[in-house]
């Protein structure tokens, strides 16, 4: 099973800031299938981004993934008020044996 | 507009099943698969299982082999989950959520408040 270890586990930033989480996996994830996840209090979890770099229809153009092997990254360029979430990262590139990293809370500073 | 609708709150004695329900709307039953994902208050996400109903194949994640059955009702465009062997640490709620075939889950339920307790 591949893990995947999410850092750093909190981060607080202000609005306008940018903001860069990271996603390391226990081996390499094929063909880049990551994706990213945005989650709110008492919602269920929003499509941002898959393929590691594509973005999800709707998705705001500050919200970017890069990254590839075992190293991934989701940075939003510009924070918003509405960003402030925890956000996961995805691998299927095992699949079906589908794995989650365990998280990144974005806060407000 | 895709849309997928589950079932509500269920408590359950310790040792009993649960059986929840997912309702899918706007074609896409047909052409994709259906994941269960579970988050326990406060915890992260964990994949439990998927079905793709028209091709009629099932995985399952190794730690619920046994446990976990997911069907499909072609006929209602539904989607079902039923764990069996309650125990505490499966209090969470969970998720259905269509997988386009990819391995990426979009749209997702609601989500299912499921509470183990005697």
């Amino acid at each position: 099973e591949i893990v995947l270890t999410q850092s750093p586990g909190t981060l607080s930033l202000s609005p306008g800031e940018r903001a860069t989480l990271s996603c390391r996996a226990s081996e390499t994830i094929n063909n880049n299938y990551l994706a990213w996840y945005q989650q709110k209090p008492g919602q269920a979890p929003r499509l941002l981004i898959h393929g590691a770099s594509s973005r999800a229809t709707g998705v705001p153009d500050r919200f970017s993934g890069s990254g590839s092997g075992t190293d991934f990254t989701l940075t939003i360029s510009r924070l918003e008020p509405e960003d402030f979430a925890v956000f996961y990262c995805q691998q299927y590139g095992s699949s079906p044996m589908y794995t989650f990293g365990q998280g990144t809370r974005l806060d407000i500073k | 507009q895709v849309q997928l609708v589950q079932s509500g709150a269920e408590v359950k004695m310790p040792g009993s099943s649960v059986k929840v329900s997912c309702k899918t709307s706007g074609g896409t039953f047909r052409r994709n698969t259906v994941s269960w994902v579970r988050q326990a208050p406060g915890q992260g996400l964990e994949w439990l299982g998927r079905i793709s109903p028209y091709v009629g194949t099932r995985n399952y994640a190794q730690k619920f082999q046994g446990r976990v059955t997911i069907i499909a009702d072609k006929f209602s465009d539904t989607a079902y989950l039923e764990l069996s062997s309650l125990r505490s640490e499966d209090a969470a709620t969970y998720y259905c959520a269509i997988d386009g075939g990819f391995g990426y889950f979009d749209p997702w339920g609601q989500g299912t408040l499921v509470i183990v307790s005697s």
